[in-house]
This record gives structure tokens, C-alpha cells and sequence, in this order.
């Protein structure tokens, strides 16, 4: 089985710029998680998609936002770009669905965002 | 809030060396305790997991016990290898939180020959 694929894996942009990431999962699997990684913060939760809704955020601004597509394909999208921005942001994929309790998430390689 | 604390790294040992990176969270309930493992320029890689108290994980040499008394998750291995240096993640998660892992902040491993 094919594992999670993020596109571009690195990209590079100037202050005031939007990007948008794109994450494909694991076959079967239906809920995709995002996370940012930055030396100083760590791992902190973005928010996560199942079947196509928001079913989970974390804490911040709206100027990241996201969204998934039917084929469970999901997109991120950061607006207004600030260097702060700079990171890697990792997708995952789950199977996770209600009742199913704490599911395997399953990482992609990340795709390193650069603000200039 | 849930959170979990790493030991601080960098840990530095020598090949065939005991491996202990300690891991404690703060959670009401029983959440789900996972190891990740993030190898330079990659995505992170699980590595195992438990999912109840007493419950141990374990994959390719590595073990860790879900000690509910303790709230701790402590990953060990009796012989460190070369091919082990990484960065190791702790990791909490609740079926009541969905799609969202809380991470320790990271213990770096290097292994010398």
C-alpha cells in the first residue's frame, strides 16, 4: 500500500504571499490531521478532516485553513504568509471514525515551508 | 489540558548500549500512548503503541509500558544501534479529540560506533 504523499516538498515564498499544501492518504483511510513543525514550538495540531468536514482544530489564526475532497485528498492553505510561518507541515492519515477510539495516524514526509 | 514531557536530549551513546527515553503525561481517563520515530528529512514514523494501562508496545527491539499509576510511557531497548539515531516523539491521543496527537517536544538520539 501506498503511504501518504505531500506535494511540493519544499517551496519557498516571500512575507504577504498565500501557499497551498496538498496531502494524499493512505487508501481506505478517511480522516487527514496536519500538524506544523517548528524548532521552537514543536508539533502542534493544525486541524483535521473526515469526510470532508472540519471535525477538529487547533489553536490557530484563521489564516490557515483547509479543506478535503470527496477522494479524501486534503489541502492546506496559509494566507498573508509571515516568516513565523516558516515550518515543516506534516500530513496524516487515520482511519478514524466515530466509535473507533484513538486510530493510527500515519505520516507523510512533510513539505518545508521557507518565508522570505 | 493533556500534555506530555520528554526527557531532554541530546542522548548520546554507544552502540550496544541500554536505551531509556523517559516520557510522562498529565491526562484525565486513559488515553492512547504512542512513539514515533523522525529519521533527518522525513515524515515521522510510528513506532509502537499502547492503547490501555498495563498494555506494552513494542517494535524492532524497542518497548514501552502504558504505567497508568505513574502516567509515564518510558521507551527502551537493550542494544542501540548506529541505524537508531533519530529524533524520538512521544505522543498522547483521545478517541473524545479526534484526529489530534498532543507530542512531547522530541529527544534526539545519536549513536556512536
Amino acid at each position: 500500500k501506498a503511504g501518504v504523499t505531500q506535494t511540493p516538498r519544499y517551496l519557498i515564498k516571500t512575507r504577504g504571499q498565500q501557499v497551498t499544501l496538498s496531502c494524499s492518504p493512505i487508501s481506505g483511510h478517511r480522516s487527514v490531521s496536519w500538524y506544523q513543525q517548528t524548532p521552537g514550538q514543536g508539533l502542534q495540531f493544525l486541524f483535521e478532516y473526515f469526510s470532508e468536514t472540519q471535525r477538529n482544530k487547533g489553536n490557530f489564526p484563521g489564516r490557515f485553513s483547509g479543506r478535503q475532497f470527496s477522494n479524501s485528498r486534503s489541502e492546506m492553505n496559509v494566507s498573508t504568509l509571515e516568516l513565523g510561518d516558516s515550518a515543516l507541515y506534516l500530513c496524516a492519515s487515520s482511519l478514524a471514525s466515530v466509535g473507533r477510539g484513538t486510530d493510527t495516524q500515519y505520516f507523510g514526509p512533510g513539505t518545508r515551508l521557507t518565508v522570505l | 489540558g493533556d500534555s506530555v514531557t520528554q526527557m531532554e536530549g541530546p542522548v548520546t551513546l554507544s552502540e550496544e548500549a541500554f536505551l531509556t527515553i523517559n516520557c510522562t503525561y498529565t491526562a484525565t481517563g486513559y488515553p492512547s500512548l504512542f512513539w514515533y520515530v523522525q529519521y533527518p528529512g522525513e515524515g515521522l514514523q510510528l513506532l509502537l503503541k499502547a492503547t490501555k494501562a498495563d498494555d506494552k508496545g513494542s517494535n524492532k527491539g524497542f518497548e514501552a509500558t502504558y504505567r497508568k499509576e505513574t502516567t509515564s510511557f518510558h521507551l527502551e531497548k537493550g542494544s542501540v544501534q548506529v541505524s537508531d539515531s533519530a529524533v524520538y516523539f512521544c505522543a498522547l491521543g483521545r478517541s473524545s479529540n479526534t484526529g489530534k496527537l498532543i507530542f512531547g517536544q522530541g529527544t534526539t538520539l545519536q549513536v556512536k560506533p
